[in-house]
Order: C-alpha cells, then structure tokens, then sequence
C-alpha cells in the first residue's frame, strides 16, 4: 500500500531533550516535507526537500533540523525543544518537486501526524 | 505573497442538504487550487484540483469546487451532504509562477453533517 508512514504517533517530552520522529514513504516520490498544525494557523511549512541531499527551510524553520540521506526518509530532528513546538506535525511527500512547472500539479500525500508535547 | 482565506471557521449543514465550504486566495500569477480533507486522527488526504480548464472541478467523493477567477474564489460543494463528509477541510493554492514555493493552505473549515 502506497503511504507515508510517520513515528511516533504520539511523544511527550520535556525541554532540552532531542528527538526525532522519522517518516518514509514507500512511493519513490522525490519531495518531501514537514509541516505543523496548530489551532487557527493552519499548516505551516518547516523544511522541505526538493531531493535526496537537497533540503531547504519552509515558513518556520527555528529550533528543527531535516536530512535527507536518502529518497524513502525524511526525519524531523528537534536538537533541544522547548514548549513552543508543541504541536501536531506532518509529513508529506509529492512525485515531482515543485521546482519542475510541469509539477505544480502533483498532490501531497500525508501521514497520519505525530502529536508532539513538550513540557 | 501567496495567501489563502477560509472565512468560515464553521459550517453547519444537515444530511441531505447542499454544503458549500468558501475559499479564496491571492497570487501575483496563475493559481493552482487544491482542496484537503482531514480526518480525527488523520493526516490530510487530497480530494482535488484546478490546473486550468473546466472551471468546475470534481473530485473525491461526491465533491467539487467551481473556480471563479473574478472574485479570485474556489468554493467546495456538494450536492447532498453525508454525516460522513463532518471533516476539517483544507484549501490550498500555489502561484505557478513562483518556482520551488510551497503549497500555502488556509486556516481549515470544520464541516459538521447533522443526521
């Protein structure tokens, strides 16, 4: 089954302790990318990866950390979180990048979320 | 800049009845228009686009959204609301302009399908 699979799906925590919540998909999609959800702002996009080794920041990229090593994974790494980054966060991908006009077109799929608290 | 407005935080609608979910956007150039739906516990799960063409797009179970470049709107609908269409839904836009740029989504529209 194509999907985008992410993990934990739930993670309390507490600030200054680094984690990292992993996510793969299974679809051979070249973009990839992290977006949080919070309460009356919508999806807001962190980084994204245009390919393998090729990552660059979204909208709110402090206090988070991407790599890109290799095509199926994209992990989310939060070096020393603190309360603000408690939120709900995705993961999508998409088959082309949107860097290609001809590609501007393609959906992201999604994964289920990591539910993230950070006390 | 890109943005996009969903100016109903909620919509109420009973079974049976037409339900429209309002979005519209603002980009320098041409959009493309997407429309997301969310589950409980869910991640977000593509229901259309607008490229070009037919201003009435259909898509994922039963639903459409007419594109109105006028009034810069793409409004989600369907004929006949189903208790099982009660969602968080999502609009999104992208400039094709603007190489590399990001999917800009609204702020969501929870839609509650009364029985």
């Amino acid at each position: 089954e194509a999907q985008v699979t992410q993990n934990p799906r739930y993670l309390i925590t507490v600030t200054g302790k680094k984690l990292t919540v992993t996510c793969s998909q299974n679809m051979n999609h070249e973009y990839m990318s992290w977006y949080r959800q919070d309460p009356g702002l919508g999806l807001r996009q962190i980084y994204y990866s245009m390919n393998v080794e090729v990552t660059d920041k979204g909208d709110v990229p402090e206090g988070y950390k991407v790599s890109r090593k290799e095509k199926r994974n994209f992990p989310l790494i939060l070096e020393s979180p603190s309360p603000n980054q408690t939120s709900l966060y995705f993961c999508a991908s998409s088959l082309t990048s949107p860097s290609r006009q001809s590609s501007y077109n393609s959906p992201l799929h999604f994964g289920n979320g990591t539910r993230l608290t950070v006390t | 800049a890109q943005s996009v407005a969903q100016p109903e935080d909620q919509v109420n609608v009973a079974e049976g009845n037409p339900l429209t979910v309002k979005c519209t956007y603002s980009v320098s150039g041409n959009p493309y228009l997407f429309w997301y739906v969310q589950y409980p516990n869910r991640g977000l799960q593509f229901l259309l686009k607008y490229i070009t063409g037919d201003n009435l797009v259909k898509g994922s179970y039963g639903f459409e959204a007419e594109f109105n470049k006028s009034q810069t709107s793409f409004h989600l609908k369907k004929p006949s609301a189903l208790v099982s269409d009660s969602a968080l839904y999502f609009c999104a836009v992208r400039d094709i302009r603007q190489a590399g740029t990001a999917l800009i989504f609204g702020k969501g529209t929870t839609l509650s399908v009364s029985s």
